[in-house]
């Protein structure tokens, strides 16, 4: 059973950094992309960062850009979102999410970790 | 970036009837592969997205075939043949053809 665990969030101060964890189980984690997702509250899926599975390719979302960085440790099979110099509109669910080859679309996704950014 | 545009934005449906909803791209979702990176997702109150359909028109592993999609180019549609009670929620189309990936807005699905 494919499974993607996510680490717990919290509620961070403006300019705060946070970094939350995707530990993955039930499928060949090493060969797989992953990304990230987040929906701030009551509003829609906004696309964050997507690495390829050996970590050589990365994209982000440009509201995140320079500010948030996704990594990888294929030992581990976890994914990781390092979020820096976080702002209010920064609050959201973030949800990590496998990619598939052959479904290029987000198959699996994990439960969800709530980061509120305010003062 | 490519706009996604569903409609409706809430569908009510009378339990057993069909529903359908419209997503449609500012630009052709055709990727230099050949292939079409449409995908439709569910989401239940409370619950992370779930993916249903990919590619336009192949449902994923255990999703119920009165799920179905169709389009192509920039016109792509969502189908439930027979709405049940379970199917309560948003659902998203998201093109992964260019980045960034977008998503539409949502359609919310409620029962009459």
């Amino acid at each position: 059973e494919v499974q993607l665990l996510q680490s717990g969030g919290g509620l961070l101060q403006p300019g705060g950094s946070l970094r939350v964890s995707c530990a993955a189980s039930g499928f060949s984690f090493s060969t797989s992309a992953m990304g990230w997702v987040r929906q701030a509250p009551g509003r829609g899926l906004e696309w964050v960062s997507i690495m390829s599975s050996s970590g050589d390719y990365i994209r982000y979302a440009d509201s995140v850009k320079g500010r948030f960085t996704i990594s990888r440790d294929n030992s581990r099979n976890t994914l990781y979102l390092q979020m820096n110099s976080l702002r209010a509109d920064d609050t959201a669910v973030y949800y990590c999410a496998k990619e598939s080859v052959i479904t290029t679309a987000f198959d699996y996704w994990g439960q969800g970790t709530l980061v509120t950014v305010s003062s | 970036d490519i706009v996604m545009t569903q409609t409706p934005l809430s569908s009510p449906v009378t339990l057993g009837q069909p529903a359908s909803i419209s997503c449609t791209s500012s630009q052709s979702l055709v990727h230099s592969d050949g292939n079409t990176y449409l995908s439709w997702l569910q989401q239940r109150p409370g619950q992370p997205p779930r993916l249903l359909i990919y590619k336009i028109s192949n449902r994923f592993s255990g999703v119920p075939d009165r799920f179905s999609g169709r389009g192509a180019g920039t016109d792509f549609t969502l189908k439930i043949s027979r709405v049940e009670a379970e199917d309560v929620g948003i659902y998203y189309c998201m093109q992964a053809t260019q980045f960034p990936y977008t998503f539409g807005q949502g359609t919310k699905l409620e029962i009459k």
